[in-house]
């Protein structure tokens, strides 16, 4: 089945460091790849997406990039600020109708940033 | 983006007793829902799919009779956990989307804890 896997935490860095979040999936096809966030005490926000091979995501900041060769997705972000302090969630949607579009989620990051 | 909300955000009930858990999209009309459960520091754990009208959809291994779904409109599903014990204890989580390959929106998340 459908899986993803995340680089564990919880990762501390110091403002303006260069953070990398590293994420592979397993799945079959071509799934659309997420990045969401959860802030404390709030729900996931979507972060960035790709839908497809070789496509770039980015918002805030944030980037990843859709690597089928390495079956990778990995969330970077140049210089880190406290504000980014949040869990993070790689997930991965087959795209499909039989697999209902359902989300599939690595097991999350907790950043804190410090100033 | 659109707003999801849950109500209520946290509840404290005894073993025994059955809660309800409402999720409402605020803005859209939406189609599909989606319920996971949250372990502490763990991944969300898709519970259920719903469509408008039909009956849930249940991921293998979650209680179908326990964990009762209803998708009666286009803005409001709600989860029923029937006799409730302290193992139900969880972050619940709703996300609403149209359907299809389409974004979800998640709700902010419904603490319960079972004494």
């Amino acid at each position: 089945g459908d899986s993803v896997t995340q680089m564990e935490g919880p990762v501390t860095l110091s403002e303006e460091a260069f953070l990398t979040i590293n994420c592979t999936y397993t799945a079959t096809g071509y799934p659309s790849l997420f990045w969401y966030v959860q802030y404390p005490g709030e729900g996931l926000q979507l972060l960035l997406k790709a839908t497809k091979a070789d496509d770039k995501g980015s918002n805030k900041g944030f980037e990843a990039t859709y690597r089928k060769e390495t079956t990778s997705f990995h969330l970077e972000k140049g210089s880190v600020q406290v504000s980014d302090s949040a869990v993070y969630f790689c997930a991965l949607r087959r795209n499909s109708g039989g697999s209902n579009y359902k989300l599939t989620f690595g097991k999350g990051t907790l950043l804190t940033v410090n100033p | 983006g659109a707003v999801v909300s849950q109500h209520p955000s946290w509840v404290i009930c005894k073993s025994g007793t059955s809660v309800k858990i409402e999720c409402r999209s605020l803005d859209f009309q939406a189609t599909t829902m989606f319920w996971y459960r949250q372990f502490p520091k763990q991944s969300l754990m898709l519970m259920a799919t719903s469509n408008e009208g039909s009956k849930a959809t249940y991921e293998q291994g979650v209680e179908k009779d326990k964990f009762l779904i209803n998708h009666a409109s286009l803005t409001l599903s709600t989860l029923t956990v029937t006799s409730a014990h302290p193992e139900d204890s969880s972050f619940y989580i709703c996300s609403a989307s149209l359907a299809g390959p389409y974004e979800q929106y998640f709700g902010p998340g419904t603490r319960l804890t079972v004494t």
